[in-house]
């Protein structure tokens, strides 16, 4: 099973700074299959990036990812209050399903 | 539209028993397998298991191997997450999700079941 180590734990930053949250993998990831989604507090999650860098239906485009391999990077160019949420990895296309542990992106 | 619509609240006691519900409609329901996902309070999401409800076929992450049981109803468009006997641990929320593949992307989610087992 692959284990995926998201950092930093939680991230403080203000309105208009740019977010980078890291999640590496334990193995290296095929075709970059890689997700993030992001959570607000009393709903399910979103569906925000697939493949590693490809962009879900309706996510603006400040949020972006990147990465390849064991090493993938979720960034938010500059934040909007609405960002400030818990945000989740996941690969694909290895025979099950896990979830990294999450970076809280909060309101410093 | 796509749509997962869950079943509503529940508060159990210890040893009940307990079946929750997660509804599709807006796609064909046998073209695409449903994952359940727990959260407990405060904490982040785990895979629980998924079932294709064209052919049945369970799969079920070994943290929840025996614990739970994952089904279908094709004719009703209905997947379901059951337990024999509560836990006080089994408090927590549980999403449902749609996948195209057993291992792929969430593409769409439930709003979420909450599960609440006090004595």
């Amino acid at each position: 099973e692959i284990v995926l180590t998201q950092s930093p734990g939680t991230l403080s930053l203000s309105p208009g700074e740019r977010a980078t949250l890291s999640c590496r993998a334990s193995q290296s990831l095929s075709s970059n299959y890689l997700a993030w989604y992001q959570q607000k507090p009393g709903q399910a999650p979103r569906l925000l990036i697939y493949g590693a860098s490809s962009r879900a239906t309706g996510i603006p485009d400040r949020f972006s990812g990147s990465g390849s391999g064991t090493d993938f990077i979720l960034t938010i160019s500059r934040l909007e209050p609405e960002d400030f949420a818990v945000y989740y990895c996941q690969p694909y296309g290895t025979s099950t399903i896990t979830f990294g542990q999450g970076t809280r992106l909060e309101i410093k | 539209e796509v749509q997962l619509v869950q079943s509503g609240a529940e508060v159990k006691k210890p040893g009940e028993s307990l079946k929750i519900s997660c509804q599709g409609s807006g796609y064909r329901f046998t073209s695409y397998w449903i994952g359940w996902v727990r959260q407990m309070p405060g904490k982040g999401l785990e895979w629980m298991g998924i079932i294709n409800p064209g052919d049945s076929d369970t799969r079920y992450s070994p943290s929840f191997q025996g614990q739970v049981t994952i089904s279908a109803d094709k004719s009703i468009f209905t997947a379901y997450l059951q337990w024999g006997s509560l836990k006080a641990s089994d408090t927590a929320m549980y999403y449902c999700a749609r996948l195209p593949h057993y291992d792929s992307i969430i593409e769409y989610w439930g709003q979420g079941t909450l599960v609440t087992v006090s004595s």
